[in-house]
Formats: C-alpha cells, sequence, structure tokens
C-alpha cells in the first residue's frame, strides 16, 4: 500500500533553515510527481510547489521562489523540502503528497496520498 | 490565483441528516474540483475528484457536483465518522488552490 512516512517536528528560530524528508513506498516513485503542501494553525491548505522524482523538475509557487527548494533520491524514494529564512508565519504542518495523475506536468494535481505531515514551529 | 469561496463555514447537524456543503470558485474551473476531508491530527483524505469521481474506498453516501464556479459535496445520511472538516481544491488553474474549509459538527 502506498505509504509517505515524513521526518519529525521541528522547532526553528527566525531566519533559521528547516529541510523535512519523506520516504514513499507502495508505489512507482519515478512516475509520479510529488507536491508540498503546508497548512497554517486554523487555515485551508496552501500548495508551495512539486517536483518530478525522475527527471528532478521542479515548480514552485510564485509565494516561495528564492526560499524554497525540493529534492528527491531515487535510490531511497525519499522527496525532501529545504525553506530557508523562516519566520513565524512559516509555522505550519508541511506535507508531502503524491499526485494522482500519471500523465502530465504537474501542474493539475489531484493529492490522493499525504504524508502524516510535519510541525514546523518557528518561535525565538 | 483562483479563490475559493466554503460556505457555510461550520455546520452543526445530528448523524443521520443530509447535507450539502458549498464551494463557490472565484473563476470558472470546469469540472476540475476535489473535495477532501480532514480530522484533527491527520492529513486531508482525497474524497471527490474532478466533481464527481469517489476516490477509492469512499462511501456512496459521498457525491459530488457542479460546473464552473459553483460546486457541491452531498453527504447523504451523515455517519459519526464524518464530523470533520471538508475543504475543495481546484486543479484547473495553476497553481492548485484550496477553499478554507466547513467544519461539520456534532449537535
Amino acid at each position: 500500500q502506498v505509504q509517505l512516512v515524513q521526518s519529525g517536528a521541528e522547532v526553528k528560530m527566525p531566519g533559521a533553515s528547516v529541510k523535512v524528508s519523506c520516504k514513499a513506498s507502495g508505489f512507482a516513485f519515478t512516475s509520479y510527481y510529488m507536491h508540498w503542501v503546508r497548512q497554517a494553525p486554523g487555515q485551508g491548505p496552501e500548495w508551495m510547489g512539486m517536483m518530478h522524482p525522475r527527471s528532478g523538475s521542479t515548480s514552485y509557487a510564485q509565494k516561495f521562489q528564492g526560499r524554497v527548494t525540493m529534492t528527491s533520491d531515487t535510490s531511497t524514494t525519499t522527496v525532501y523540502l529545504e525553506l530557508i529564512s523562516l519566520t513565524s508565519d512559516d509555522t505550519a504542518v508541511y506535507y508531502c503528497a503524491k499526485d494522482q495523475v500519471v500523465r502530465g506536468d504537474g501542474t493539475r494535481p489531484i493529492f490522493d496520498y499525504w504524508g502524516q505531515g510535519t510541525l514546523v514551529t518557528v518561535s525565538s | 490565483e483562483i479563490a475559493l469561496t466554503q460556505s457555510p463555514a461550520t455546520l452543526s447537524l445530528s448523524p443521520g441528516e443530509g447535507v450539502i456543503l458549498s464551494c463557490r470558485a472565484s473563476q470558472g474551473v470546469s469540472r476540475w474540483l476535489a473535495w477532501y476531508q480532514q480530522k484533527p491530527g491527520q492529513p486531508p483524505r482525497l474524497l471527490i475528484y474532478d466533481t464527481s469521481n469517489r476516490a477509492t474506498g469512499v462511501p456512496d453516501r459521498f457525491s459530488g457536483s457542479g460546473s464552473g464556479t459553483d460546486f457541491t459535496l452531498t453527504i447523504s445520511s451523515l455517519e459519526p465518522e464524518d464530523f470533520a472538516l471538508y475543504y475543495c481544491q481546484q486543479r484547473d488553474t495553476p497553481p492548485a488552490t484550496f477553499g478554507q474549509g466547513t467544519r461539520l459538527e456534532i449537535k
């Protein structure tokens, strides 16, 4: 069965960076776009960006351009999210999510499986 | 970005009742709309995609309809496990965006 297992909670100081991992199993890892979605307390989810593990291609939401990097390691079927220059506004639960759509460019996703979430708290 | 407005923000209902949740898009999204259910401490769970297609394992008491800018999620008879947050998401125009959610609470 499809599983996405994320790394544990993080507490960071303002200005620091964070790197969250998401280990995938149960599906053809290199065939699907993987996305990162975050959810601030009491808010709806917010799409951050996506990457294709086979090609390494990425696309980021304009809001996060310059601060976010998504990478993958096909040998361990893991995707990573790195976010730099953290502020208190970045306090949120960060989710990786698999795209259901096999053929496409990842820009029109259906999020069919989600990781359990990683809480990132930014506080001085 | 396309904004999605969900209404109402909260609904108080009893098990066994039926409910219709609404999602309105700021511009047309054709039929490229999905619904997710989220329970406390859990990630969202895909319920419906492309307006009316139930995801794997979703009970048939959940159904979706609509097109263009107005969409609904109908739960025909609420079970205790259905009391949760519900979000809509459009995938017509990048970036994908979500609504702010409707909370179903037990009356």
